[in-house]
């Protein structure tokens, strides 16, 4: 079956950094490129950052640029996401998403939630 | 990266037509043919509906249709179910290795 379960979230104070995760079985990982999407409570969906699928090049939204940093390793089929500075701002459900033809995303994660709050 | 423009909420009854709009600029929704659109339900992760503007990933009802003029697109849901009650959200590619979504529409079957 082809997954991504995410996991890493929780609860951290403003400031502080937190690093997610999302596994991914039932396909070739190292094919494809991989996104960060976030959704803050009762919000809509926010492209976060993308990575290729060799991991040679990267970009972010503004909003996390400078603060977050995308990363893979295709031998463990895992993709991540270290979030630095965090602020209140930032809290959401961050789903690692597949992109399906050209940035556009067919398989997403559960979602792991970060809350930042003191 | 301005969030595309959707309407809060659509509405219509059982068997009925709904399109909700997804408006954007040149720099996006206008300047490319990657507009996707997807549906969510409540504490569920999004599901992928429609992309490159009209194409419909294999799975997805037919009753499910894309389409673009200008700076806006469009999702239209034919035959209306009860099972279409759901989140729906456009995205586009923005330029620059950018993506940006809409705000979201609320599509309830009366």
């Amino acid at each position: 079956e082809v997954q991504l379960v995410e996991s890493g979230g929780g609860l951290v104070q403003p400031g502080g950094s937190l690093r997610v995760s999302c596994a991914a079985s039932g396909f070739s990982f190292s094919n494809y490129w991989m996104y960060w999407v976030r959704q803050a409570p009762g919000k809509g969906l926010v492209w976060v950052s993308r990575i290729k699928s060799d991991g040679s090049s990267t970009s972010y939204a503004d909003s996390v640029k400078g603060r977050f940093t995308i990363s893979r390793d295709n031998a463990k089929n895992t993709l991540y996401l270290q979030m630095n500075s965090l602020r209140a701002e930032d809290t959401a459900v961050y789903y690692c998403a597949r992109e399906y033809g050209d940035n556009d995303f067919d398989i997403w994660g559960q979602g792991t939630m970060v809350t930042v709050s003191s | 990266q301005s969030a595309l423009t959707q309407p809060p909420s659509a509405s219509g009854s059982p068997g009925q037509s709904v399109t909700i709009s997804c408006t954007g600029t040149s720099s996006d929704v206008g300047g490319y043919n990657y507009v996707s659109w997807y549906q969510q339900y409540p504490d569920k992760a999004p599901k992928l509906m429609i992309y490159e503007v009209t194409k419909r990933p294999s799975g997805v009802p037919d009753r499910f249709s894309g389409s673009k003029s200008g700076n806006t697109a469009s999702l239209t849901v034919s035959g209306l179910q009860a099972e279409d009650e759901a989140d729906y959200y456009c995205s586009s590619y923005a330029g620059s290795n950018n993506v940006v979504f809409g705000g979201g529409t609320k599509l309830t079957v009366l």
